[in-house]
């Protein structure tokens, strides 16, 4: 089964709509970390966020927030007024302690697509 | 936040020659580094994982005589792509963990193309 579900493959908006992007993990372990990361076409990896499992307040950066649901097992990731320069793949990502918090489990990823 | 270089960030090879790729933290000791493969509208997956001075750890469906991993010093970690074929063409990337840190911090990435 897959640790780090992205199901939504593609999103298209148009710019200053808001999106939000989807990420539902699975894990037995009680101690783990959760990652967004945005690849744009250059293939580099841009850190976005981490957080604990410990820690479930929600965290808002400029135009981006993150909703960290421990009881859906969700990290959800919503940009506001979106931006053509947010156009990227998005990952989200899952380590656990179990492993030492080594693996990394990436999502399949959401391209997401900001049309002017 | 920490640097990780990657080198060569684009090898263009033919079928059956060796391809080296060389991840280096710039500002910190890395006492883990990871490697991941990237397919082409694919996700990142986990190829290996090695610590300094021992042998890397790969995993299940990796060959380890295909995929040479040396991580000689704190500060370097080589992938040897041996006897590279087109189905190996993809999108290396390294990531690397220093001491006592619970993240790690890729690099930019190799984009490797086997003719």
């Amino acid at each position: 089964a897959q640790k780090v579900t992205q199901a939504q493959t593609e999103i298209s908006v148009v710019e200053k709509e808001d999106v939000t992007l989807d990420c539902v993990y699975e894990t037995r372990d009680t101690t783990y970390y959760l990652f967004w990361y945005k690849q744009p076409p250059s293939g580099e990896l841009v850190f976005l966020i981490r957080r604990n499992s410990f820690d479930e307040q929600n965290e808002i950066s400029g135009r981006y927030s993150w909703n960290f649901q421990k009881s859906t097992s969700s990290f959800n990731f919503t940009i506001t007024a979106s931006q053509v320069v947010d156009s990227a793949v998005y990952f989200c990502a899952l380590s656990e302690a179990q492993y030492n918090f080594n693996k990394f489990y990436f999502g399949s990823g959401t391209k997401l697509n900001v049309k002017p | 936040g920490a640097v990780v270089s990657q080198h060569p960030s684009r090898v263009i090879c033919k079928s059956g020659t060796s391809v080296k790729i060389e991840c280096r933290s710039l500002d910190f000791q890395a006492t883990t580094m990871f490697w991941y493969r990237q397919f082409p509208k694919q996700s990142l997956m986990l190829m290996a994982t090695s610590n300094e001075g021992s042998k890397a750890t790969y995993e299940q469906g990796v060959e380890k005589d295909k995929f040479l991993i040396n991580h000689a010093s704190l500060t370097l970690s080589t992938l040897t792509v041996t006897s590279a074929h087109p189905e190996d063409s993809s999108f290396y990337i390294c990531s690397a963990r220093g001491l006592g840190t619970t993240s790690g911090f890729f690099g930019p990435g190799t984009r490797l193309t086997v003719l």
